[in-house]
C-alpha cells in the first residue's frame, strides 16, 4: 500500500528541546515536502527536497532544518523549539515535479505539535 | 507570486442536496495544476480532484466536479447527493506544472468548512 508515514503523532514539548519529526514514504518518490498548517493560514511549505541530498527552503523555512540522506526518508528537525511553532505539520511527496503530470498526491497523517 | 482565495470559510447543505464551494486564484503562468483537497475531522489531506489548466473539459469524479473557468480565474468544486460524509475542511490549491523547487509547491487557500446537515 502506497503510504507516508509520520512520527510522533501527537508531541508536547518545552520551548528549547530540540526535537525530531520523522516522514517515510514507500513509493520511491524523488520529491518530499513539508507543511505547516496554522488556523485560518491553510497550509504553507516549509523545506522540500528535488532528491537525496538536495534540500531548499519553502516559504516559512525559519527554525527548522531538514536532511534528505535517504529517498524514503524527511525528518524535519527543530533545533529549538518555540510557542510559535506550535502547528499541524504534514509530510508529502511525490514524483519528481519537474515531471510532466507530476504533484503531491500523499500526504502523510499530520503530527500535531505543542511547544509550551 | 500566486495566491488562491476562498471567500466561503463556512458553508451547510443538506444530505443529498447539491452544494458548491469557491475558489479564485491569481498567476501570470499559462500552465498549472488546481486542486480540491479535502480534510476530514481525522485531519488526513485526501485529494478530491484536479485539473489541469490546458484541459477545457472540467474534471469530474463520482460526485464531485469542477466549474474551471480560466479567463476568470475560478475553480469551484460542486459536490452533488451531499452525504454526512462529506463534512470536512476543503482547501483549493495551485500548483505550477513545469516547475520544481519552490515555484512548484502547492499553494493553499485558506479553506472552506462543509457541515452536512441530516
Amino acid at each position: 500500500e502506497a503510504q507516508v508515514t509520520q512520527n510522533p503523532r501527537y508531541l508536547i514539548t518545552v520551548t528549547g528541546k530540540k526535537l525530531t519529526v520523522t516522514c517515510s514514504q514507500n513509493m520511491n518518490h524523488e520529491y518530499m515536502s513539508w507543511y505547516r498548517q496554522d488556523p485560518g493560514l491553510g497550509l504553507r511549505q516549509i523545506y522540500y527536497s528535488m532528491n537525496v541530498e538536495v534540500t531548499d527552503k519553502g516559504d516559512v523555512p525559519e527554525g527548522y532544518k531538514v536532511s534528505r540522506k535517504e529517498k524514503r526518508n524527511f525528518p524535519l528537525i527543530l533545533e529549538s523549539p518555540s510557542p510559535n511553532q506550535t502547528s499541524l505539520y504534514f509530510c508529502a511527496s511525490s514524483l519528481n515535479p519537474q515531471a510532466h503530470l507530476t504533484y503531491e498526491r500523499y500526504f502523510g497523517p499530520g503530527t500535531r505539535l505543542t511547544v509550551t | 507570486a500566486q495566491t488562491v482565495t476562498q471567500s466561503q470559510p463556512e458553508m451547510s447543505v443538506q444530505e443529498a442536496e447539491t452544494v458548491t464551494l469557491s475558489c479564485t486564484y491569481d498567476t501570470s503562468e499559462s500552465d498549472y495544476y488546481l486542486f480540491w483537497y479535502k480534510q476530514p475531522p481525522s485531519r488526513q489531506m485526501i485529494l478530491v480532484i484536479r485539473q489541469e489548466a490546458y484541459k477545457q473539459q472540467n474534471a469530474t469524479e463520482n460526485r464531485f466536479s469542477v466549474n474551471f473557468q480560466k479567463a476568470a480565474k475560478s475553480f469551484s468544486l460542486k459536490i452533488s447527493d451531499s452525504q454526512l460524509g462529506d463534512a470536512a475542511m476543503y482547501f483549493c490549491a495551485y500548483r505550477n506544472m513545469n516547475y520544481g523547487g519552490s515555484q512548484g509547491n502547492l499553494i493553499f487557500g485558506k479553506g472552506t468548512k462543509l457541515s452536512v446537515k441530516p
